[in-house]
Order: C-alpha cells, then sequence, then structure tokens
C-alpha cells in the first residue's frame, strides 16, 4: 500500500520564478492538505483540498495557489518565488469520512530559492 | 504562527534511559497528535489523544493530555539509537485532520 508520493524531492529556482509541486495522497485518501516547513521551525499549515476545492487555507498569500484533480492528487504552485519561500514542503493526504484521524505526510520536497 | 511551544528544544540522553517531552498549546482543542521527524524528511505519526481522553500509550510510548492546562507530554521508555529525531506536537481544532497546528518541536539525540 503506498504512503503519500511527492514530487520533486528536491528543487532549485530562481527568485521571480514560479515552481510547482506535486503530490499523490496515500490509496484510499481523499483529502490532501499542503504545509510549509522552514529549517528548525514547525510545519505551518499551508490549505487543505477536498473534492477539488480548497476548503481552508493558512496565513500564506495568494502567491501559493493550488489544485486537486478527480484523482484526489494534488498540486501546489507558487508564484513569483522569495528568497523566504525556500523551505520543506510537506503533503499530508487524509480520510474525509473518519472524524478525528491523522494525517499521512509524504517525504517533502526541498526547495531552495536562489 | 505556532500554536504553541515544546520544551525542551533539545535532549540528549543515553540509550535506555527515559524521554521525555513537554508540549503547550493555546486554543481548544478536538485531539493532539504526536509526529517524529528523522533528519528534515516527512513526518511520521506516532500517537493521537483525544480532547476527552488523559493518557495513551503505544508500544513504548506514553502520551498524556491536560486540557485544563493545555498540555501534552511525550515519554518515551528505553530509548534507543533509532529514536533519535525531531518531536512534534500537533494539535487538531476541528477534529477533521485538518489545519493542524504543530508545535516548534524537541530535537531528541539518543546516543550508545
Amino acid at each position: 500500500d503506498a504512503g503519500v508520493t511527492q514530487s520533486p524531492t528536491h528543487l532549485i529556482k530562481t527568485r521571480g520564478q514560479q515552481v510547482t509541486l506535486r503530490c499523490s495522497p496515500k490509496s484510499g485518501h481523499d483529502t490532501v492538505s499542503w504545509y510549509q516547513q522552514a529549517l528548525g521551525q514547525g510545519p505551518q499549515f499551508i490549505f487543505q483540498y477536498y473534492e477539488e476545492e480548497e476548503r481552508q487555507r493558512g496565513n500564506f498569500p495568494d502567491r501559493f495557489s493550488g489544485h486537486q484533480f478527480p484523482n484526489y492528487s494534488s498540486e501546489l504552485n507558487v508564484n513569483a518565488l522569495l528568497l523566504g519561500d525556500s523551505a520543506l514542503y510537506l503533503c499530508a493526504s487524509s480520510l474525509a469520512a473518519v472524524f478525528g484521524r491523522s494525517n499521512t505526510f509524504g517525504s517533502g520536497t526541498r526547495l531552495t530559492v536562489v | 504562527s505556532q500554536q504553541g511551544e515544546e520544551d525542551p528544544q533539545a535532549l540528549s540522553i543515553q540509550e535506555g534511559e527515559n524521554a521525555t517531552m513537554n508540549c503547550s498549546y493555546k486554543t481548544s482543542i478536538n485531539n493532539l497528535q504526536w509526529y517524529r521527524q528523522n533528519s528534515g524528511r516527512g513526518l511520521v505519526h506516532l500517537i493521537l489523544i483525544r480532547s476527552n481522553e488523559r493518557e495513551k500509550h503505544s508500544g513504548r510510548l506514553r502520551v498524556t493530555l491536560d486540557t485544563s492546562k493545555k498540555s501534552s507530554s511525550l515519554l518515551i521508555t528505553a530509548s534507543r539509537a533509532a529514536d533519535t529525531a525531531s518531536y512534534f506536537c500537533a494539535t487538531d481544532a476541528q477534529g477533521t485532520a485538518s489545519k493542524l497546528t504543530f508545535g516548534t518541536g524537541t530535537r531528541l539525540q539518543v546516543t550508545l
């Protein structure tokens, strides 16, 4: 049973560019959440997708956007990259129907903006 | 912003000793979860405790929750070198596994 798969594992981008990160949820999960983890910090919630719609959003600017596809996979897009966007981006999946559930996290994408 | 803080920020113990980490949070919760992270990679879910529970066990892990003090503790008994990692508590205010709010983490080093 495959867990959460994220691609790519590492990425280097130049300031001002745009980036797309991808996530395939754990088999049977229908909800995907994205987190940003700066070095030495805990993860911070970016947004969550369910039924192909953004359901909740954290305190992140509109430069951060996402999408969920019919097969439940998801993309995170960041436009006009800033040096401060350098971080580990984590995708987590869960099943909406199960209340009080935990998340399954992927191994993350390490984004470096230079 | 982070929900709360973990204490201590770093902990170094010898193999076989017990490790205790504490977590404080700020708002009402549905449940609190503990995760482990090795070398800045993905998070591994360890244990979930609901707001109406006071203590929970899973193998060598023991978690307590005191909602009146808005605090939780994670005890790892008989630590092993493989337990070396960062440990995070995360609160779920809604019980929907959405918008988890993480603490700042405790870095645990277990030496031989």
